[in-house]
């Protein structure tokens, strides 16, 4: 696999599940970001990791729990989820600071989270 | 906190055409200024990206203008094609994105007409 891979791609869960996320990175970057895109609403950041420490917490709920165990993977464990959170969920790399002339994040395929 | 506002949400073009997309800033510290573009049912891509020592950047038929005094940004595309149909995204970082991550405009959704 190559670039930002995410699993699953699709996840259909009860309000009262408990399910987790997984982002990979296989680009050497050292920062990881969660995203939501809602149908109405543009991408809205969550989480931003520096070299596995969480830098930001854009005032996300804590039924939404960040994990970074090392800098190639991020997950995003979700517990008594509500249907508005329903959405797609990306992660997202980029290599900080950036080399002269690009920052760029590159972001992962995304996982249709629905919650019934 | 940043807020970057977008328009047109919607913007149709004839094949051929070039199309102007906008977006304004608001704090003043915003240093990175990229734009994605997201095909349906796909990822974001960048396309092209400005840093604020940089009044505009071109790459083939995009470009990017930046007016810092303005705190407004904007994207060219020249020769409209078929493939360039899309959701096109703006977005503006205090660090490049490093540490504050992106905070995204709302999106416009470019349409070719044949």
């Amino acid at each position: 696999e190559t670039g930002v891979t995410q699993t699953p791609r699709h996840l259909v869960m009860g309000m009262t599940n408990k399910k987790s996320l997984k982002c990979e990175q296989h680009l050497g970057h050292n920062a990881m970001y969660w995203y939501k895109q809602s149908a109405k609403k543009p991408l809205e950041l969550m989480f931003v990791y520096n070299f596995k420490e969480q830098t930001e917490n854009n005032s996300v709920p804590s039924r939404f729990s960040p994990e970074c165990p090392n800098s190639s993977h991020l997950f995003l464990h979700l517990h008594t989820l509500q249907p508005e959170d329903s959405a797609l969920y990306l992660c997202a790399s980029s290599q900080f600071p950036g080399r002269a002339g690009g920052y760029e994040q590159y972001f992962g395929p995304g996982t249709r989270l629905t919650v019934t | 906190g940043e807020n970057v506002e977008q328009h047109p949400s919607t913007l149709s073009v004839q094949e051929g055409d070039s199309a102007v997309i906008k977006c304004t800033y608001s704090d003043s510290a915003s240093n990175y200024f990229p734009w994605y573009k997201q095909e349906l049912g796909k990822r974001p891509q960048l396309i092209i990206d400005i840093r604020s020592n940089v009044g505009e950047k071109k790459d083939q038929r995009i470009a990017v203008t930046l007016n810092k005094t303005a705190k407004h940004f904007s994207l060219h595309i020249t020769e409209t094609q078929p493939e360039d149909s899309a959701v096109y995204f703006c977005a503006a970082s205090r660090t490049g994105g490093g540490a504050d991550g992106l905070t995204f405009g709302k999106g416009t959704h470019l349409i070719i007409q044949p």
